[in-house]
C-alpha cells in the first residue's frame, strides 16, 4: 500500500460545478497536509496548508482533514476553466520530506 | 518578490554524460529540496539542503548528488545519466527546514535523455 493514494482522474466538471478532491493515506504519523496545484509546464503552487484535522478556507477553496480517517479533501466553489490543472496532495511528519500523491487532473469546461 | 529560479529549463542529453542543475531560492529563504517528477511515479524526494548540509535524502542511488552554497543557491549533479532519469526536476525553498514552514517550489527543469 502507498503511503498516499490519490485518484489520477481525470475529472471534467463543467464551469460553476463544486469540484471535491481527496487523498487518504496510510502514516497516521503524518500531521502538515498541503494541496498544490500544477497547470502545465509550471511547478506546484502552494494552494492550501494546514496542520492536523479541521477545516480551512480560503476564498473559493476548503481544505479538510479528518485524522481518524486518514481522509483529506479539497474543495473548489463555483469551479472555472483557469481551475484546469493538476491537483496534488502532500503531506509531511515533522522533520521529513514531502510526501506526493500523484496528482489528480482537472478539467472545468465554459 | 521573485520565486524559486531553476536554470535551465530544458536541457537535451545522452545516456552515460552528467548534468548539473540549478537552483536559486527566494530570497531569505535557507532550505532547499529537490524532487524529481515523472509521470509514472509523480513527485519523489531527492534530498534537502540548509546551511550548506545535506539534511536529509530520498532514495535515490549516488549518482545522484546536491550542494547548497553560501548564498543558499543549490545545485544538483547526475552522473551517468540513464534513460530512465528523463524527468522534470524541481526545486523548492522553505524559511528554514521544519513541518511548519511551507515550500515554494520552481518551474522545474526539464531533462531529457537520449
Amino acid at each position: 500500500q502507498k503511503e498516499v493514494e490519490q485518484d489520477p482522474g481525470p475529472l471534467s466538471v463543467p464551469e460553476g460545478a463544486i469540484v471535491s478532491l481527496n487523498c487518504t493515506y496510510s502514516n497516521s504519523a503524518f500531521q502538515y497536509f498541503m494541496w498544490y496545484r500544477q497547470y502545465s509546464r509550471k511547478g506546484p503552487e502552494l494552494l492550501m496548508y494546514t496542520y492536523s484535522s479541521g477545516n480551512k478556507e480560503d476564498g473559493r477553496f476548503t481544505a479538510q482533514v479528518d485524522k481518524s480517517s486518514k481522509y483529506i479533501s479539497l474543495f473548489i466553489r463555483d469551479s472555472q476553466p483557469s481551475d484546469s490543472a493538476t491537483y496534488l496532495c502532500a503531506m509531511q511528519q515533522a522533520g521529513t520530506a514531502l510526501i506526493f500523491g500523484k496528482g489528480t487532473t482537472l478539467s472545468v469546461s465554459s | 518578490k521573485a520565486g524559486v529560479t531553476q536554470t535551465p529549463r530544458y536541457l537535451i542529453k545522452t545516456r552515460g554524460q552528467q548534468v548539473t542543475l540549478s537552483c536559486s531560492p527566494i530570497s531569505g529563504h535557507r532550505s532547499v529540496s529537490w524532487y524529481q517528477q515523472t509521470p509514472g511515479q509523480g513527485l519523489q524526494f531527492l534530498f534537502e539542503y540548509f546551511s550548506e548540509t545535506q539534511r536529509n535524502k530520498g532514495n535515490f542511488p549516488g549518482r545522484f548528488s546536491g550542494r547548497q552554497f553560501s548564498n543558499s543557491r543549490s545545485e544538483m549533479n547526475v552522473s551517468t545519466l540513464e534513460l530512465g532519469d528523463s524527468a522534470l526536476y524541481l526545486c523548492a525553498s522553505s524559511l528554514v527546514p521544519g513541518s511548519n514552514q511551507p515550500q515554494h517550489f520552481g518551474d522545474g527543469t526539464r531533462l531529457s535523455i537520449l
